[in-house]
């Protein structure tokens, strides 16, 4: 356990469906990020919240909404998703640099997401 | 750019074998980082090692960082089946101190 939860753990969804995708850690970290890993490609930064304030945003469809309520609450918010978002969503946490720890994340065990 | 990229994709091994796989990146980081993934896992941290550290050990695990060939390897001595899983390098550059940028990724299959 790496003290980051995600849920739920598989969906299966239509192109027309509403969902949402939740991470909780439980770490007292104040970073956490959305990433997407597709089979055959690497780890793709979706989103970074620092301090509750979106501070990276990777050009990612609009489709996909992410939410920070406080630090240790991140969702993501999907809607009209495409087959090809079909993938492993992870969820990571981290200390911010700013506080002169390092830069380790720890990650949740993903949503394995298909749209059908 | 920056991504790191891992060699070999795959490595098989008997237990008890070494297993080494590299890293290569192409601008200056702040420090990179191995990862740990099991089959549809979420990733766990291996070590970290700063671009200052030439060297770092952490259980079976061993670490170089060669900053001049900007490139890391990864050594796993006597392997065991439970280390079978894949293994990723990220790296950490610039101000933002708190973004990974992971390379493809090393598929590590250790035969018991």
């Amino acid at each position: 356990e790496t003290g980051v939860t995600q849920t739920p753990r598989h969906l299966v969804m239509g192109m027309t469906n509403k969902k949402s995708l939740k991470c909780e850690q439980h770490l007292g970290h104040n970073a956490m990020y959305w990433y997407k890993q597709s089979a055959k490609k690497p780890l793709e930064l979706m989103f970074v919240y620092s301090l509750e304030e979106r501070v990276e945003n990777n050009s990612v469809p609009s489709r996909f909404s992410p939410e920070c309520p406080n630090s240790s609450h991140l969702f993501l918010h999907l809607h009209t998703l495409q087959p090809e978002d079909s993938a492993l969503y992870l969820c990571a946490s981290s200390q911010d640099r700013t506080s002169g720890n390092t830069d380790t994340q720890y990650f949740g065990p993903g949503t394995r997401l298909t749209v059908l | 750019s920056q991504q790191g990229e891992e060699d070999p994709q795959a490595l098989s091994i008997q237990e008890g074998e070494n297993a080494t796989m590299n890293c290569s990146y192409k601008t200056s980081i702040n420090n990179l980082q191995w990862y740990r993934q099991n089959s549809g896992r979420g990733l766990v941290h291996l070590i970290l090692i700063r671009s200052n550290e030439r060297e770092k050990h952490s259980g079976r695990l061993r670490v170089t960082l060669d900053t001049s060939k900007k490139s890391s390897s990864l050594l796993i001595t006597a392997s065991r089946a439970a280390d079978t899983a894949s293994y990723f390098c990220a790296t950490v550059y610039g101000a933002a101190g708190n973004k990974l940028t992971f390379g493809g990724g090393t598929r590590v299959l250790v035969k018991p």
